[in-house]
């Protein structure tokens, strides 16, 4: 079945540190990738998505790129914030279908 | 801007007591969802109702039922509430029919059962 494997966490930089957040996917058909972001006491935002490969999704300094021949969707920020600190997901979801699939969740520190 | 609304926020129960909760969605979305978020877990999805008048299992449906009362509201019913079923609920809505177009999220439900 389709599913998404993500770096374990949590994940505790200082700021202005590179941040990497390893995302890979199996799936069985073409599918479109996201990358939410769950601020604490809040639900889940779209950060970005790719829906093909090779597409780049970018938002807010956060970079993904749609590696089809890795199936990997890493997301990569040069310099984080103090306000970065949050619980990041990677998942996807196949043409046509009505689900998304979520991986476990990365949790982000970020120390002054 | 109200996107997906959640009631309530927080809700502490007794085990075996019953409970609905509301989810209304303002963006004329034909798809709505409902996930529970545990630590480690990332969100798995319970139900879904792909258009009105039409709901589909997911993966954890056990113990739950739903209502997709028109195209705005989906709620979703604990009959006979467990402390398994301690968990922060996510309501979800989207328009397939136009791609893939992300799911929007409500703020949760944060749900104990003692």
């Amino acid at each position: 079945g389709d599913s998404v494997t993500q770096m374990e966490g949590p994940v505790t930089l200082s700021e202005e540190a590179f941040l990497t957040i390893n995302c890979t996917y199996t799936a069985t058909g073409y599918p479109s990738l996201f990358w939410y972001v769950q601020y604490p006491g809040e639900g889940l935002q779209l950060l970005l998505k790719a829906t093909k490969a090779d597409d780049k999704g970018s938002n807010k300094g956060f970079e993904a790129t749609y590696r089809k021949e890795t199936t990997s969707f890493h997301l990569e920020k040069g310099s984080v914030q103090v306000s970065d600190s949050a619980v990041y997901f990677c998942a996807l979801t196949i043409q046509g279908a009505q689900k998304l699939v979520f991986g476990q969740g990365t949790r982000l520190t970020i120390n002054p | 801007n109200a996107g997906v609304t959640q009631t309530p926020k927080f809700q502490v129960l007794k085990t075996g007591q019953s409970m609905t909760l509301q989810c209304a969605q303002d963006m004329n979305h034909n798809s709505m969802y409902w996930y529970r978020q545990d630590p480690g877990m990332g969100l798995r999805l319970i139900y879904y109702s792909a258009s009105e008048g039409t709901t589909d299992k997911g993966e954890v449906p056990n113990g739950y039922n739903v209502s997709r009362l028109n195209k705005r509201e989906f709620s979703l019913r604990l009959e006979s509430a467990a402390p398994s079923q301690t968990s922060v609920y996510f309501c979800a809505s989207s328009d397939p029919g136009r791609g893939n177009q992300p799911q929007h999220f409500g703020d949760g439900t944060r749900l104990s059962i003692l």
